[in-house]
């Protein structure tokens, strides 16, 4: 069935960087875009960026611009996301979800990621 | 960056009873080339990921409940669950997807049984 896997809780130090990965299986990996979300504690959702499988292309919210590196591994189909100089406000559940269509602009979100809890904490 | 604002944030209503959420965007999310409202309807519970029910607006899921039902069109948009059961306590969001600068959520309304 179609899935996305994620990797495992972290725990990291404030202004280190996370690295969290994304298995896709069950379908045409380059067809469709990946987005990543994250919701902090009790809080709602946060969209982040998306990255088109296919091209490549990437588009970020201006919040993460500066801090967040989207990449995929075609060869793994594997998506990744990098957040760097972490502070305590990062932490949350980061989830990838893929497009609903295959496009050139990110689209509703049909398959999710379980999550991926990162804690940010001296 | 287009604002989702959804009402109310939480909402009590009796098994069996009717539900339902309004979202309002700040700017059109309806694209007149193509009569479509970008728009899409997600139910959380707890510990799970988001589970898209609706998109285009009115679009329902496949594989989800017929009592769930979505309308609106340019900056008004409504959930509607028909007939409340237990499984639906969720907290639901909406989200626009017209415009990826950025894609936008609503708050959330939290949906509890009466």
């Amino acid at each position: 069935q179609i899935q996305l896997v994620q990797s495992g809780a972290e725990v990291k130090k404030p202004g280190a960087s996370v690295k969290v990965s994304c298995k896709a299986s069950g379908y045409t990996f380059t067809s469709f875009g990946i987005n990543w979300v994250r919701q902090a504690p009790g809080q709602g959702l946060e969209w982040m960026g998306w990255i088109s499988v296919y091209s490549g292309n990437t588009k970020f919210a201006q919040e993460f611009q500066d801090r967040v590196t989207m990449t995929t591994d075609t060869s793994t189909t594997t998506a990744y996301m990098e957040l760097t100089s972490l502070i305590p406000d990062d932490t949350a559940v980061y989830y990838c979800a893929r497009d609903y269509t295959s496009g050139s602009d990110p689209d509703a979100f049909d398959i999710w990621g379980q999550g991926t809890l990162v804690t940010v904490s001296s | 960056d287009i604002v989702m604002t959804q009402s109310p944030d939480s909402l009590a209503v009796s098994l069996g009873e009717r539900a339902t959420i309004n979202c309002k965007s700040s700017q059109s999310v309806l694209d007149s080339s193509n009569s479509q409202n970008y728009l899409a309807w997600y139910q959380q519970t707890p510990g799970q990921p988001p589970k898209m029910l609706i998109h285009w607006a009115s679009v329902r899921e496949s594989g989800v409940p017929d009592r769930f039902s979505g309308s609106g069109s340019g900056t008004d948009f409504t959930l509607t669950i028909s007939s409340l059961q237990a499984e639906d306590v969720a907290v639901y969001y909406c989200q626009q997807y017209y415009s990826p600068g950025p894609i936008t959520f609503g708050q959330g309304t939290r949906l509890e049984i009466k």
